[in-house]
């Protein structure tokens, strides 16, 4: 069974510019959640969709925002990138709530 | 949870020894406890959890943590450690309020199993 996927692995953007990250989850599951993995600063929640629907959301401002396809994979929007925006984001998958599974993450580098 | 509290950020130790990594939490209402574990580069992985029943949890690669209620605590433990599990681990705790779940970690603590 495959995992959750994320793509890119590695992002590089200039500040200002907008990224888009991407997330598969694990076949069967409706639920997809982000996070922001900042060095030194642990994980962050940043967003849960669950069947199409923003179910809730973290305390980030609201140029971080995304959605989720009717196949449940779900898109990670940063608009207006700043340089404390440079975190691993940590995509997660699961059909219960409180039983996550997670991808390899995608790097976001803002210079 | 308004809080989880891992209480060392770094503990090195030495191959074969005892080892606990401490995790406290503060909340006002049902929470579900986790364990993760971070290798080098990867995402997390689910290493154990409490959901409900027996309060001493245990994984398949002899880690155990117990659910302390009154303490408000769930501490993670490994009898004898091995160099492959130098990694960090991340406690996390999942509660209910209205509105749906939502899962917060804490800081991690590395951990470091030398030769």
């Amino acid at each position: 069974e495959a995992g959750v996927t994320q793509s890119p692995t590695h992002l590089i953007k200039t500040r200002g510019q907008q990224a888009t990250l991407r997330c598969s989850p694990i076949s069967g599951h409706t639920s997809v959640y982000w996070y922001q993995q900042a060095l030194g600063l642990g994980l962050q929640f940043l967003l849960w969709y669950d069947e199409g629907e923003e179910r809730n959301r973290g305390n980030f401002p609201p140029r971080f925002s995304g959605r989720q396809f009717p196949n449940y994979s779900s898109e990670l929007n940063v608009n207006a990138l700043e340089l404390e925006d440079s975190a691993l984001y940590l995509c997660a998958s699961s059909l219960r709530e409180y039983e996550q599974y997670f991808g390899p993450g995608t790097r976001l580098t803002v210079t | 949870a308004q809080s989880v509290t891992q209480l060392d950020s770094q503990v090195p130790v030495f191959e074969e020894a005892p080892v606990e990594l401490r995790c406290n939490y503060s909340s006002s209402v049902s929470v579900y406890l986790f364990w993760y574990v971070q290798y080098p580069n990867q995402g997390l992985q689910l290493l154990l959890k409490y959901l409900s029943g027996s309060t001493l949890v245990e994984s398949i690669n002899g880690f155990e943590a117990e659910f302390n209620k009154s303490q408000t605590s769930f501490h993670l433990r490994k009898p004898s450690v091995h160099i492959s599990d130098t990694a960090e681990y991340f406690c996390a705790v999942s509660e209910y309020p209205s509105g749906g779940f939502k899962t917060i970690f804490g800081a991690g603590t590395r951990l470091f199993v030398k030769a």
